[in-house]
């Protein structure tokens, strides 16, 4: 089982700050990388599904990076809004066919 | 179109009865997880099916638990002699395929309380 681990737990930003957070995962045993946002009382959506060394992908204001060589994504929103205030998961996929382990998530709240 | 649907979307039920979670995937969708998120506590995986293949349910907490799911239709999640540390959101989700290359397509979750 994929050990994933994602920081900081917790984020507090002004409106129009910029922001990042990591995601990391056992880099020995990867085969896919997926990014959610997962607002209150709704389904997580589905961001970003990476799963070369080296991806970069954009969407809007939020974008993402993978590294397996050193095992972690990061992921960044730009210009941060308080409709972006969600929990952010990541989620590992490693040998076992299909299975994703998530990591605890970042909760992002953006101040207006 | 129509997106994964689960039910109930809230459960209270009192410590020690049987309780059923319902998830109807998106149509066409060969894979198919149950996750749940207990309070504080992030995403963990409890069982998975791809197609015909058999199920993966090394997430499963206790014997308690079992999911069924015929062909690549509805999934049901049942959860025997329900305990307290049983209370969670419930959340099913489904994909086109292999989790390489297609994201999870989330449902709105059954919060179950066990009183």
């Amino acid at each position: 089982i994929l050990n994933v681990e994602q920081s900081p737990q917790s984020l507090h930003v002004q409106e129009g700050d910029s922001t990042n957070f990591t995601c990391s995962f056992p880099s020995s045993n990867f085969y896919a990388l997926h990014w959610y946002r997962w607002e209150t009382a709704k389904s997580p959506e589905a961001l970003f599904v990476m799963t070369l060394n080296g991806d970069e992908k954009k969407k809007g204001r939020i974008s993402a990076t993978l590294n397996t060589k050193e095992g972690y994504s990061y992921l960044y929103i730009k210009g941060s809004q308080p409709e972006d205030s969600a929990t952010y998961l990541c989620g590992a996929g490693g040998t076992s066919y299909g299975k994703l382990t998530f990591g605890q998530g970042t909760i992002l709240t953006v101040h207006p | 179109g129509a997106g994964v649907s689960q039910s109930p979307s809230n459960k209270v039920t009192e410590k020690g009865k049987d309780v059923e979670l319902r998830c109807d995937p998106i149509s066409g969708h060969t894979a198919l997880y149950w996750y749940r998120q207990r309070l504080g506590q992030g995403l963990e995986f409890l069982i998975y099916f791809q197609g015909n293949s058999a199920p993966d349910k090394s997430g499963l907490p206790s014997d308690r638990f079992s999911a069924e799911r015929t062909g690549e239709s509805v999934s049901t999640l049942t959860i025997q002699r329900t305990q307290q540390e049983d209370s969670a959101v419930y959340l099913c989700a489904s994909s086109p395929g292999a989790s390489y290359n297609s994201p999870l397509h989330f449902g709105n979750g059954t919060r179950l309380t066990v009183t």
